[in-house]
């Protein structure tokens, strides 16, 4: 089993839709949880840290559920520009470990 | 501006070459990364060290090897390059185990 996994999409929406998308991770000690944004051709780029309570930064809402051992990332009001691929990190100790990524794409 | 630099944006070796992609941060980081990506298989960790001279194996490390004496600077080294290591190449730093990861453009190597 993969240490982390996720749903690769594609997600296809509408401007202005809502979606959302998990990534399980394997390994219980796991510390810190982020989600990283990649555009086409460009390396990855921090997006928001996920904390216990759940935290939210403008349209993007990350939520933890350790007891199901899977982090979330919902998108309101979806814009042009948020078409990526979206990629969970999780942490342990010093080893991170990638998500392949869940592809985002929003059309007109 | 915090920086992770790569040598390289672009690199054409042939199998058997030794290539080493290099990698400079400036933001005095402990620990470093070199990783690959490969489409549907996304990042894999290669090496790592959280020190200077100091080395772990990631998830694949076969066919590699990395330097690091300079607390800056970390070097990914294929000694005998082929064609299965052709890949997008990303070289990271993060200051402690939990902060924010940075990354380098990435090399696109090709191997023929």
């Amino acid at each position: 089993r993969k240490e982390v996994e996720q749903d690769p999409g594609p997600f296809n929406v509408p401007e202005g839709a809502t979606v959302a998308f998990n990534c399980t991770y394997s390994n219980s000690a796991s510390q810190s949880f982020f989600w990283y944004r990649q555009d086409c051709r460009k390396e990855p780029k921090l997006l928001m840290s996920v904390y216990s309570s759940g935290n939210e930064d403008g349209r993007f809402t990350a939520q933890l559920n350790r007891a199901s051992q899977y982090i979330s990332l919902l998108i309101r009001d979806s814009k042009l520009s948020d078409s990526a691929t979206y990629l969970c990190v999780v942490i342990n100790d010093y080893k991170l470990s990638f998500g392949a990524g869940t592809t985002v794409t929003v059309r007109a | 501006d915090v920086k992770v630099t790569q040598s390289s944006r672009y690199l054409v070796k042939r199998t058997g070459e030794k290539v080493f992609l290099e990698c400079v941060q400036d933001m005095d980081h402990e620990n470093m990364f070199w990783y690959r990506q490969d489409p549907g298989l996304g990042l894999r960790l290669i090496y790592f060290s959280y020190d200077v001279k100091m080395k772990e194996k990631g998830d694949i490390p076969e066919g590699y090897s990395v330097s690091r004496e300079k607390k800056e600077r970390f070097s990914l080294i294929l000694e005998s390059a082929s064609t299965n290591q052709t890949s997008m190449y990303l070289c990271a730093s993060i200051l402690g185990k939990g902060g924010e990861l940075f990354f380098g453009s990435g090399t696109q190597l090709s191997v023929l």
